[in-house]
């Protein structure tokens, strides 16, 4: 079955510690994985696509298809950054399927 | 890539009627989608709305709760069926775009039953 997994439903850091977000998938074939931010009272918006490899607000995420996981890193965790966090995956339909989602608090 | 309007943004609705909520993407796009984020929950895909046939439902969620109209490559309607509280939530509609095969999001609508 495909299915994303965040097994963090909160991730505390101070201003300036690094942050690791981890996601997991289970996916048969070549997945499309995204990273999608939601800060407060704001809409759903695109961090990250895996084929593009950008940086983004200074967020990486690397697919490791070893150990199937596409984890969201920052090395110096900003307040701003404070926001819900959603690990998606494109499944066989083309059909976004989200996992839980993990919130990040960085604290000052 | 594609801008999404939706509305209304919010709405308190009383128990046994219907709501409508519209999508509005500002270009053609083959794919729309609608979801569900139930309080502190992860989003939820209800259907796949399809240009010219009948959406197409996800397990748990069927087209007499909630209808859904695709009447263009542009625009899609989700309506929520005889409500009950446990309707409340925010509903959102996507895109996935036909250039850049990103999804996009509507800004949602927070409804709540009473």
């Amino acid at each position: 079955a495909q299915r994303v997994t965040q097994p963090e439903k909160l991730l505390s850091v101070f201003k300036g510690a690094p942050v690791e977000l981890k996601c997991n998938y289970s996916y048969s074939g070549s997945p499309e994985l995204f990273w999608y931010v939601q800060y407060s009272r704001q809409r759903l918006q695109l961090l990250l696509r895996h084929i593009s490899r950008e940086s983004i607000k200074g967020f990486t995420a690397d697919l490791n298809k070893g150990e199937t996981s596409f984890h969201l890193k920052k090395p110096f965790a900003q307040e701003e950054d404070s926001a819900m966090y959603y690990c998606a995956l494109v499944d066989s339909s083309y059909k976004l399927i989200f996992g839980s989602g993990t919130r990040l608090l960085v604290r000052p | 890539s594609a801008v999404i309007s939706q509305k209304p943004s919010r709405d308190i609705c009383q128990r046994g009627t219907s709501l409508t909520i519209q999508c509005q993407v500002d270009s053609q796009v083959t794919m729309m989608f609608w979801y569900r984020q139930q309080p502190g929950q992860s989003l939820t895909l209800i259907a796949t709305a399809n240009q010219g046939s009948e959406a197409t439902y996800e397990s748990g969620f069927v087209i007499d709760k909630f209808p859904i109209s695709r009447p263009n490559l542009t625009f899609s309607t989700l309506t929520v069926s005889n409500m009950s509280p446990e309707d409340s939530s925010i509903y959102l509609c996507s895109d996935r775009d036909s250039d850049s095969y990103g999804y996009t999001f509507g800004s949602g609508t927070r409804l709540t039953v009473v």
